[in-house]
């Protein structure tokens, strides 16, 4: 069976410090690969999309980027840590049925 | 703009009822709508899943419609109980080049009260 596993689980990070948050995906192969956010009391929004190796879709403009260096891990990262980017996020895959299943997501917390 | 709305922030309903929770959506042409699960501090769990040529899809104690018409799909959970109690969250795909991304509305908080 396939499962998805994002690390870590929270995270405190001074402004200004760089991120590195880590998802993998494994008994499945070429999945689609999606970060999300889920900011308190709010719905989800969608950061980063990729169907492949390197291929990365960007939804919104923002201090963060993704990448997938392997078929099953997708990477997201900040330079430089902003107060806004405080938050829950969270990795998913979807076999290409629409259904996405979610990993237990990190709780950012940017002081 | 594309919107999707869940209409009700919080749902309080007696163990034993059912709960219906609604989600409408504006400038979409969705051809899936999906709920999910989701508990304090977790990730949202797939429920459900209806396609647009569907009416209404059940699963156990779960049922779900889908009013292509209307854009609106109403979720209802028969025979509740306190364990049901979580944030539910439905998603449309976006269709046509956006294939495979899923937008969320906020979330109705269901508290199932014993």
């Amino acid at each position: 069976s396939q499962t998805i596993h994002q690390w870590p689980a929270t995270l405190v990070q001074p402004v200004g410090s760089p991120l590195s948050l880590e998802c993998t995906v494994e008994g499945t192969s070429n999945p689609n690969l999606y970060w999300y956010r889920q900011a308190a009391g709010r719905g989800l929004q969608l950061l980063f999309y990729s169907v492949g190796i390197g291929q990365i879709s960007s939804e919104v403009p923002q201090n963060l980027s993704a990448s997938r260096p392997q078929d099953r891990q997708f990477i997201l990262s900040s330079k430089k840590l902003l107060l806004s980017d405080s938050g829950f996020y969270l990795c998913a895959w979807s076999p290409g049925n629409w259904k996405a299943f979610f990993g237990q997501g990190t709780r950012l917390t940017v002081v | 703009s594309q919107k999707i709305e869940q209409n009700s922030e919080a749902l309080n309903i007696q163990e034993g009822k059912t709960a219906t929770l609604t989600c409408n959506y504006t400038n979409y042409s969705p051809a899936y709508l999906q709920w999910y699960r989701q508990d304090p501090g977790r990730g949202p769990v797939f429920l459900l899943l209806i396609r647009e040529n569907e009416k209404e899809k059940r699963k156990e104690r779960l049922k779900v419609t889908f009013d292509t018409t209307l854009k609106q799909s109403l979720f209802h959970i028969t025979a509740s109980q306190p364990a049901d109690s979580a944030t539910y969250l439905c998603a449309l795909d976006r269709g046509g080049t956006s294939y495979g991304k899923l937008t969320f509305g906020q979330g109705t908080i269901l508290t199932v009260h014993p």
